[in-house]
């Protein structure tokens, strides 16, 4: 991917409402799609990742993200968040190289903030 | 589970010192990479090791050095650290160098050069 845009850096929102954390990403060849969280003082860990068929996975605790390829977005979505919730979102896409390997870009990150 | 460890959560070095950040991992993944973590850039690749003694830069290796003697570690240095070298750094590995496979992530090591 050339680039991996997060459209928000930070999303307040109280809890108990949906969330969606947006993620755009450029590209001319196919990729793989992830999103990662990270909490406070910790490293990042896999929410989930869409490698082909479906383009709506399921990620651990209760997210959800849908795969867009014709608007090439990756939106990761929630239908009630819990305080618990509140951590960084890092979107990444990785694709083929041309002389093999695979390169993985990961966008600047969007801080969710849950309020009670 | 696979576990990376990274042995200093928090470093504190002096301009022009020699430091070393060490990560290990618990698994037998030939895969392993040094990333930096900034407010506002997101991750960036240092480098990375397919192999014991097999290193290739990232995008940013300037300032970096690695070293992979044997396969669970990897370890990042920094030959003449400065302040703009104050950053939080990663470590991850990843089972197989295919584009569909995750990584795992160590907790970090926030280092800050004075």
């Amino acid at each position: 991917a050339q680039s991996v845009t997060q459209l928000d850096s930070q999303v307040p929102v109280f809890e108990e409402a949906p969330v969606e954390l947006r993620c755009n990403y450029s590209s001319s060849v196919s990729v793989y799609l992830f999103w990662y969280v990270q909490y406070p003082n910790q490293g990042l860990q896999l929410l989930l990742k869409y490698l082909s068929g479906s383009t709506l996975v399921k990620g651990i605790n209760g997210f959800e993200a849908e795969f867009n390829k014709s608007q090439t977005s990756f939106h990761l979505r929630k239908p009630s968040v819990h305080i618990s919730d509140t951590a960084e979102y890092f979107c990444a896409v990785s694709e083929a190289l041309g002389a093999g390997g695979f390169k993985t870009i990961f966008g600047a990150g969007t801080r969710l903030f849950v309020k009670a | 589970d696979v576990k990376v460890t990274q042995s200093s959560r928090y470093l504190v070095k002096r301009t022009g010192e020699k430091v070393f950040l060490e990560c290990v991992q618990d698994m037998d993944h030939e895969n392993m990479f040094w990333y930096r973590q900034d407010p506002g850039l997101g991750l960036r690749l240092i480098y990375f090791s397919y192999d014991v003694k097999m290193k290739e830069k990232g995008d940013i290796p300037e300032g970096y050095s690695v070293s992979r003697e044997k396969k669970e570690r990897f370890s990042l240095i920094l030959e003449s650290a400065s302040t703009n070298q104050t950053s939080m750094y990663l470590c991850a590995s990843k089972i197989i160098a295919e584009g569909g496979d995750g990584y795992t992530f160590g907790s970090g090591t926030r280092l800050t050069v004075v």
